[in-house]
C-alpha cells in the first residue's frame, strides 16, 4: 500500500447508527487531517493532528469524533448524524514544516462518499 | 475569516488553447500556495505549489503570484481533453503551520 488509503470508500447510515471512517497513510508524514466535501462549497477543515495530537478543531459538531492513536491511523467516530452531514470526507497527510513556511502540501486520501438517510 | 475565491466556472477552453485560472486571496500573511486538480469523483491531486512572486513552471503548467496583488493563477498550456477537472486553489495563512485554506474550486472544460 501506498500513500494515504480510506475506507470504506461508500457508506450509507442511518441518522442512528454509529460508524467509523478510517485513514492509513504510508508516507511517513506526521500531520494528518479530516476534510469534509459538500457540493459547491470548499473543503472545509474539520480536524487537525500533529504527531498523534490534536492541534485543532474547526468548530465541529460533536457527533463527529475523531481517533489518531498514531501518526500513521486516523479515524472519524460518526453517530447521530443527519442528512445534511452527507459529503465526501477526506483524509490528508503531510509533513510538518512548522516555522519554515515550507512548500509542503497534502496528500489526499481516496475519500468516503457518505450519506446519511 | 480568511477566504479563498475562485470563479467557479465552467471555463471552457478549446484543445490546445491556454486554459488560465484564476484565485485571489483576502489574508495578506499568507506564504504558501498550491493548486490542486480534482477529478469527477476523485480525490484532490497536488499539481503546483509556489511561495515567491512571479512564475512558477513544470511541464504545461506555470504557476504564477502576485502578493501585491493578492493573487495566484494557473495556466495551462497545450490544453488536453484530459485536463478537463476541477481546479482548487489553497494558501496557507500567517501563523498556520499546517493548515491550508481552499477555494470552491473552477470546472474546466477542454473541447476535443
Amino acid at each position: 500500500e501506498t500513500g494515504v488509503t480510506q475506507t470504506p470508500r461508500h457508506l450509507v447510515m442511518g441518522m442512528t447508527n454509529k460508524k467509523s471512517l478510517k485513514c492509513e497513510q504510508h508516507l511517513g508524514h506526521n500531520a494528518m487531517y479530516w476534510y469534509k466535501q459538500s457540493a459547491k462549497k470548499p473543503l472545509e477543515l474539520m480536524f487537525v493532528y500533529n504527531f498523534k495530537e490534536q492541534t485543532e478543531n474547526n468548530s465541529v459538531p460533536s457527533r463527529f469524533s475523531p481517533e489518531c492513536p498514531n501518526s500513521s491511523h486516523l479515524f472519524l467516530h460518526l453517530h447521530t448524524l443527519q442528512p445534511e452531514d452527507s459529503a465526501l470526507y477526506l483524509c490528508a497527510s503531510s509533513q510538518d514544516l512548522a516555522g519554515t513556511g515550507g512548500l509542503d502540501g497534502y496528500t489526499f486520501g481516496s475519500g468516503t462518499r457518505l450519506t446519511v438517510v | 475569516q480568511k477566504e479563498v475565491e475562485q470563479n467557479s466556472g465552467p471555463l471552457s477552453v478549446p484543445e490546445g488553447a491556454i486554459a488560465s485560472l484564476n484565485c485571489t486571496y483576502s489574508d495578506r500573511g499568507s506564504q504558501s500556495f498550491f493548486w490542486y486538480r480534482q477529478y469527477s469523483g476523485k480525490s484532490p491531486e497536488l499539481i503546483m505549489s509556489i511561495y515567491s512572486n512571479g512564475d512558477k513552471e513544470d511541464g504545461r503548467f506555470t504557476a504564477q503570484l502576485n502578493k501585491a496583488s493578492q493573487y495566484v493563477s494557473l495556466l495551462i498550456r497545450d490544453s488536453q481533453p484530459s485536463d478537463s477537472a476541477t481546479y482548487l486553489c489553497a494558501g496557507r495563512p500567517e501563523g498556520s503551520a499546517r493548515q491550508l485554506t481552499f477555494g470552491s474550486g473552477t470546472q474546466l472544460t477542454v473541447l476535443p
